[in-house]
Parts: C-alpha cells; sequence; structure tokens
C-alpha cells in the first residue's frame, strides 16, 4: 500500500525557514518524480515545486522560486522541501504527492497518491 | 504559464442529476488534463488523468472529454458521496497549474 507521510510543519515568524519531510512507503521510491502541491486555507489547490525521480531536474513555482528547495533521499525514500524567507501568503497546507507514471525524468503529471498534509503558518 | 478556467466555481444539484463541469486552458495543452476531487480536510484524490482515463478504483459515473483547450468532466447520476469540491489540473508543462475549483452542494 502506498503511503505518504509529512512533517515539519509548524508557526514560523515571516523570514523564517522550515524544512518539511515526506517519507513514501509502499513503492519504488527512486521510480517516480514527486511534488508538493500547497492550499492556503479556503482556497485552491497550488502546485509548488517537482523533482525527478532521480533528484535530477527540479521545478518551481514563480511564487517560491529562490526561496524554496525540493529534494529527495533515495536511500531513505524521502521528499523534502526547504523554505526559506517565509511570508505571511506561504501559510497553507502542504501536500506531498506522487506522480502516477514512473520510469522517466519527467516531473509533469497526474497525482496519484497524496499525503495527508502539514500545516505551514507563517505570522508574528 | 498556463491558466486553468474552470466554471462553474460552485452548483448545486441533487442526488441523481447529471453534473457537467468545464475547464478551459489559456494554450494548447492536448490530452494533458487531470481531475481531482477533495472532501473538507481531505487530501484530493485523482479521479481521471489524461483527459478520460478513469483512476482504477473510481466508478464509472465519472467520465471526461476533451482535447486541446476544452475539457469536461460529467457524473452520471449524483451519488451522496460526490459532494465535494472538483479541480482540473495540467499536466502538459511545468508549473503545474489547476483550475481554481468547483463545489458541488446538495440542492
Amino acid at each position: 500500500e502506498v503511503q505518504l507521510l509529512e512533517s515539519g510543519g509548524g508557526l514560523v515568524q515571516p523570514g523564517g525557514s522550515l524544512r518539511l519531510s515526506c517519507v513514501a512507503s509502499g513503492f519504488t521510491f527512486s521510480n517516480y518524480a514527486m511534488s508538493w502541491v500547497r492550499q492556503a486555507p479556503g482556497k485552491g489547490l497550488e502546485w509548488v515545486s517537482g523533482i525527478s525521480g532521480s533528484g535530477g531536474p527540479t521545478h518551481y513555482a514563480d511564487s517560491v522560486k529562490g526561496r524554496f528547495t525540493i529534494s529527495r533521499d533515495n536511500s531513505k525514500d524521502i521528499l523534502y522541501l526547504q523554505m526559506n524567507s517565509l511570508r505571511p501568503d506561504d501559510t497553507a497546507v502542504y501536500f506531498c504527492a506522487k506522480r502516477e507514471r514512473g520510469g522517466s525524468t519527467a516531473v509533469a503529471g497526474a497525482f496519484d497518491y497524496w499525503g495527508q498534509g502539514t500545516l505551514v503558518t507563517v505570522s508574528s | 504559464d498556463i491558466q486553468m478556467t474552470q466554471s462553474p466555481s460552485s452548483l448545486s444539484a441533487s442526488g441523481g442529476d447529471r453534473v457537467t463541469i468545464t475547464c478551459r486552458a489559456s494554450q494548447t495543452i492536448s490530452r494533458f488534463l487531470n481531475w481531482y476531487q477533495q472532501k473538507p480536510g481531505k487530501a484530493p484524490k485523482l479521479l481521471i488523468f489524461d483527459t478520460s482515463f478513469l483512476q482504477s478504483g473510481v466508478p464509472s459515473r465519472f467520465s471526461g472529454s476533451g482535447s486541446g483547450t476544452d475539457f469536461t468532466l460529467t457524473i452520471n447520476s449524483l451519488q451522496p458521496e460526490d459532494f465535494a469540491t472538483y479541480y482540473c489540473q495540467q499536466s502538459f508543462s511545468t508549473p503545474l497549474t489547476f483550475g481554481g475549483g468547483t463545489k458541488v452542494e446538495i440542492k
């Protein structure tokens, strides 16, 4: 059974940093691109960042480019999101999501499994 | 960036109704269009990928169609568990983008 479990969310002051983690199980982690998708309170879904299965190509939304860094440890089956220079509009539930199709370097795709999400609140 | 526009943003329907939600892309995305269902406090659930392929375990009352820039999600014979918010998402290119959502409520 595929499982994705996020952690690392919490309350942080503007300008601060957080690192989110997503522990994966139930599939060959290194074969699949992964993404982070966020949802501000009462709002829609926003893709944040994606990374290929090998950790090679990475992609970011313009809203986080230069502030967030996605990475993965395929030896531990963990996806990360390092978030720096946080702003109040980064407040959201952050989901990790698995690409539906594996075996390529492509990041773009549908997401067939999602974690339960971790809440990040940026406020003074 | 490719903008995804969903309509309507909300609708009221009764059990047994047929519901249609549309999604329009700001440029052609071939058939790289996916649909998700989300219930309050839960993660989104993939319903349909690549315009018309039903994800495993999703009831056949859900169907998708379209190509290029215009796409449709249809729910035949709405069931109580279908009241939720639905999102389209383009997977043609990064940055990946979602539509604004359609909330399906009970009439």
